[in-house]
């Protein structure tokens, strides 16, 4: 599998404002997806990043909120805008070839206060 | 849809001990990919096995071993006499095999204590 790196790992963000998280990729990956884990749950995938156009987002989610880049095959970003104490969670970014198993990043803990 | 059950919430065993995780499945795919994953306290997911809908054999890796029944949409977890640094979240999941996306179960806690 590929290393996933996530910048920041952590942060405590001011409510209204917004973060961008960076997933970076060491080899190109086919698929990128970005996953939720609230405080003491499971994940829930927020969306498909797609290479060169817009991310294809699960129910409950929407651009707006949780706007996804993804430029190339080995990078993409997901932005949580106009933050409230709810967005508290760990965001974890996914990569996979097809066939394969998923491989994830460490996570970024957000916090807002 | 597709739905994963993880009925336990929380075991704890003293080292040593075996450790059977139950994931309980549901998916109107045909083919499918089924996963389970640990979580450590350091917070990141790390794979441990997949097994694809159309193999049914059981196999053991170590101290992991599976048990997979599609007939009861079942595909258990076992550890072998657990370790302390077995202490996690361990996650089922399953995928479809056309968008790969992961529904995972609510996880089970293992505690093992020395």
């Amino acid at each position: 599998s590929a290393v996933i790196s996530q910048k920041p790992s952590r942060d405590i963000c001011q409510r209204g404002t917004s973060l961008t998280i960076q997933c970076q990729v060491d080899s190109q990956v086919t698929m990128m997806f970005w996953y939720r884990q609230q405080p003491g749950q499971s994940l829930t995938l927020i969306a498909t990043a797609n290479q060169g156009s817009e991310a294809t987002y699960e129910s409950g989610f929407v651009i707006d909120k949780f706007p996804i880049s993804r430029p190339n095959l080995t990078f993409s970003t997901l932005t949580v805008s106009n933050m409230s104490p709810e967005d508290s969670s760990i965001y974890l970014c996914s990569g996979k070839w097809a066939g394969t198993e998923a491989f994830f990043g460490q996570g970024t803990r957000l916090t807002v206060v | 849809a597709q739905k994963v059950t993880q009925a336990q919430t929380e075991i704890s065993v003293v080292e040593k001990e075996d450790v059977t995780l139950d994931c309980v499945y549901e998916t109107r795919d045909t083919t499918y990919y089924l996963f389970w994953y640990k979580q450590p306290p350091s917070g990141e997911l790390v794979f441990l096995i997949r097994r694809n809908s159309f193999d049914e054999q059981n196999e053991i890796s170590g101290r992991y071993s599976w048990n997979f029944q599609k007939s009861t949409s079942s595909f258990n977890f076992t550890i072998t006499a657990s370790q302390v640094v077995d202490s996690a979240v361990y996650f089922c999941a399953l995928s479809g095999t056309n968008d790969y996306k992961l529904s995972f179960g609510a996880g089970t806690t293992v505690t093992v204590r020395a």
